[in-house]
């Protein structure tokens, strides 16, 4: 069965860095694009980046532009969010999804990152 | 402020019927990109409930449905249950943006 598992969130300062991780199980990882999407505290769900299965295209909302870069590791079946400079507003639980063509199938249980001083 | 606009909360009494509406513009659901649906359940993270607009996951029951017109999109829930209690999110394709766009969610109160 498709399992998705993030780790990596924490308390961090601002102007800090984190890294996400997201280890994938139950299906061929390298033929999926990937996501991570993002939800504050009490407010709703925002697409923060996604990568396609051999890594040849990227977004980034403008949100994170220039501050986080996407990457994956097909051979560890693993997703990555390196995220700098890291403000305030960036505080959310941190999902990473599974993407088909018809929407996101398939999500983590969160990790929870926190930008506080 | 999202580009896709739902209303922010719904109610229904159990086995009623509720529509909760995602309205978007010409660069993405007028655009014919498909819209997909999420239940959010407090605490858990969201679940894949209805993709390309109408069209229902295996496992998701058929009390779900969802509907498309012009610049807007619609999720029904029929028969109405207590488990349906929840946050639903629409999803679609934006080209203005270009990338992918969350609705602000609808809070389905079970009365």
């Amino acid at each position: 069965q498709v399992q998705l598992v993030e780790s990596g969130g924490g308390l961090v300062k601002p102007g800090g860095s984190l890294r996400l991780s997201c280890t994938a199980s139950g299906f061929t990882f390298s033929n999926y694009y990937m996501s991570w999407i993002r939800q504050a505290p009490g407010k709703g769900l925002e697409w923060v980046s996604y990568m396609s299965g051999s890594g040849n295209f990227i977004y980034y909302s403008d949100s994170v532009k220039g501050r986080f870069t996407i990457s994956r590791d097909n051979a560890k079946n693993s997703l990555y969010l390196q995220m700098h400079s890291l403000r305030a507003e960036d505080t959310a639980v941190y999902y990473c999804a599974r993407d088909t063509e018809v929407g996101s199938d398939f999500w983590g249980q969160g990790t929870l990152v926190t930008v506080s001083s | 402020q999202s580009v896709l606009t739902q209303p922010p909360s719904v109610s229904g009494a159990p086995g009623q019927r509720v529509t909760i509406s995602c309205t978007g513009s010409s660069s993405n659901i007028g655009a014919g990109y498909p819209v997909h649906w999420y239940q959010q359940v407090p605490g858990t993270a969201p679940k894949f409930l209805i993709f390309s607009n109408t069209n229902r996951p295996s496992g998701v029951p058929d009390r779900f449905s969802g509907s498309k017109s012009g610049t807007s999109v619609s999720l029904v829930i029929t028969g109405l249950q207590a488990e349906d209690e929840a946050d639903y999110y629409c999803q679609s394709y934006d080209t203005s943006l270009s990338g992918r766009v969350f609705g602000g969610g609808t809070k389905l109160t079970v009365l």
